[in-house]
């Protein structure tokens, strides 16, 4: 089966960086997405790996180790507005498959 | 564009009734998902389609049923409900992937169904 984990809690200060962790299990792997969700709201695309390395947008960066099965989120400048639930999904599968991780709820506090 | 509009935003259902959820985007995706997220847990898959007319089960099929008549809409029926389909449902849709190499694939969500099953 697929299986992601992740850290259910983080809490850092505003202003500071975090990095949200994510291992996973799948077979067909073809890569990595992050979505963001606030409380009662929708997931929001954040960024997305098909290959090993360092993907950089504005504060929030995305990192993949297939060899590994591992990669990070990493979220610079921490604001509070940043408060929020962060799941990481893998696309695998010969369609377009994609398993969601269970989620890290993030506080930022001042 | 309005992007991926779901129908209705809550809903409370007693055990045995049915209903369907709607759903439709005007962005011209192919692919297109049903989840859904209990409290304080990560998205399941319902099911999912990759055009109409073709649609495949996820990862939580059972008690759902899909159709996918148009490129637009997908709507998810539910079949005699239960207290445990109690959840958030989202629809989502893609345009899918294009390349194995380095495409990404955005997905974009609807901004969910709340329902209660009693």
């Amino acid at each position: 089966g697929q299986s992601l984990e992740q850290p259910s809690e983080v809490t850092a200060v505003e202003g500071a960086i975090v990095q949200i962790n994510c291992t996973y299990q799948t077979s067909g792997f073809y890569g990595l997405s992050w979505y963001q969700q606030h409380d009662g709201g929708a997931p929001t695309f954040l960024s997305y790996n098909a290959l090993d390395g360092l993907e950089e947008t504005g504060r929030f960066s995305s990192f993949l180790s297939r060899s590994d099965s591992y990669g990070y989120l990493l979220l610079q400048e921490l604001q509070m507005k940043d408060s929020a639930s962060y799941f990481c999904a893998a696309n695998s599968g010969g369609y377009q498959k994609v398993t969601f991780g269970t989620g890290t709820k993030l506080q930022v506090i001042p | 564009n309005a992007g991926v509009t779901q129908t209705p935003k809550f809903r409370i259902l007693k055990i045995g009734q049915s209903m369907t959820l709607q759903c439709a985007q005007d962005m011209n995706h192919n692919y297109m998902y049903w989840y859904r997220q209990d409290p304080g847990m990560g998205l399941k898959l319902i099911y999912y389609s990759v055009g109409a007319g073709i649609t495949d089960k996820g990862e939580v099929p059972n008690g759902y049923n899909v159709s996918r008549s148009t490129t637009e809409d997908f709507p998810l029926r539910l079949e005699l409900a239960a207290p445990s389909q109690t959840s958030v449902y989202f629809c989502a849709s893609s345009f899918g992937f294009s390349a194995r190499d380095g495409s990404t694939d955005t997905q974009y969500f609807g901004p969910g169904t709340r329902l209660t099953v009693l």
